[in-house]
């Protein structure tokens, strides 16, 4: 399977513990987001990777939240101290970067849902 | 503050009758416009996007969605349903000139075929 895949698919936390999720994008891929989705609500956009830099931050992604891509493969999405509020699916997301008034598609792995109990 | 709208959270039709799915936006510039599905268990799949150009855009599965700029909507359509199409629809936007490609999503319509 050559598409976005995410380590673990669930994760059942106690608040207060920290979590680590891993995302494996599509491999000629420059483009990796992450997003986070809630019951009966759309996707959020969270956090954005060209390569190995991080380019974008949503007010959403508090500092409890860290995300890297080391090595502009691989990413990984670190949320501190978890609290109820953090359960939800978090998404990632990969794309081939464009340039001039083009945009390609992002394709979406599988999710990781996280509760906090 | 830029947002994309679904105003109806369940769309009924019967398999062989024509499907329509609202979206409207709201992003500064010229929108980049897509539609995807999310079937149970499994992550969002794309199904089309407009960019520039016709604004009948043609996709996966004989989806197709109209673009217009007046109304700011960017229905998705197709002529005759398929109980296989019931799934959970996500309408998304970007925006900006910077390219980023982030999304924002509509909070998702829910489409049932019946037999």
């Amino acid at each position: 399977d050559t598409g976005v895949s995410q380590d673990p698919r669930h994760k059942i936390t106690k608040r207060g513990q920290n979590v680590t999720f891993r995302c494996d994008p599509i491999s000629e891929h420059n483009r990796l987001y992450w997003y986070r989705q809630t019951l009966g609500q759309g996707p959020e956009f969270l956090t954005y990777f060209q390569n190995e830099a991080q380019l974008e931050k949503s007010r959403l992604l508090s500092d409890r939240f860290s995300a890297e891509r080391p090595k502009g493969s691989f990413s990984t999405l670190e949320i501190q101290r978890t609290e109820q509020g953090d359960s939800a699916m978090y998404l990632c997301a990969s794309s081939l970067g464009t340039s001039g008034r083009s945009l390609n598609e992002q394709f979406f792995g599988p999710g990781t849902r996280l509760t906090v109990l | 503050a830029q947002s994309v709208a679904q105003p109806e959270d369940q769309v009924n039709v019967a398999e062989g009758n024509p499907l329509t799915v609202k979206c409207t936006y709201s992003v500064s510039g010229n929108p980049y416009l897509f539609w995807y599905v999310q079937y149970p268990n499994r992550g969002l799949q794309f199904l089309l996007k407009y960019i520039t150009g016709d604004n009948l855009v043609k996709g996966s599965y004989g989806f197709e969605a109209e673009f217009n700029k007046s109304q700011t909507s960017f229905h998705l359509k197709k002529p005759s349903a398929l109980v296989s199409d019931s799934a959970l629809y996500f309408c998304a936007a970007s925006y900006g000139s910077s390219n980023t490609g982030k999304l924002i999503f509509g909070q998702g319509t829910t489409l049932q075929v019946k037999p």
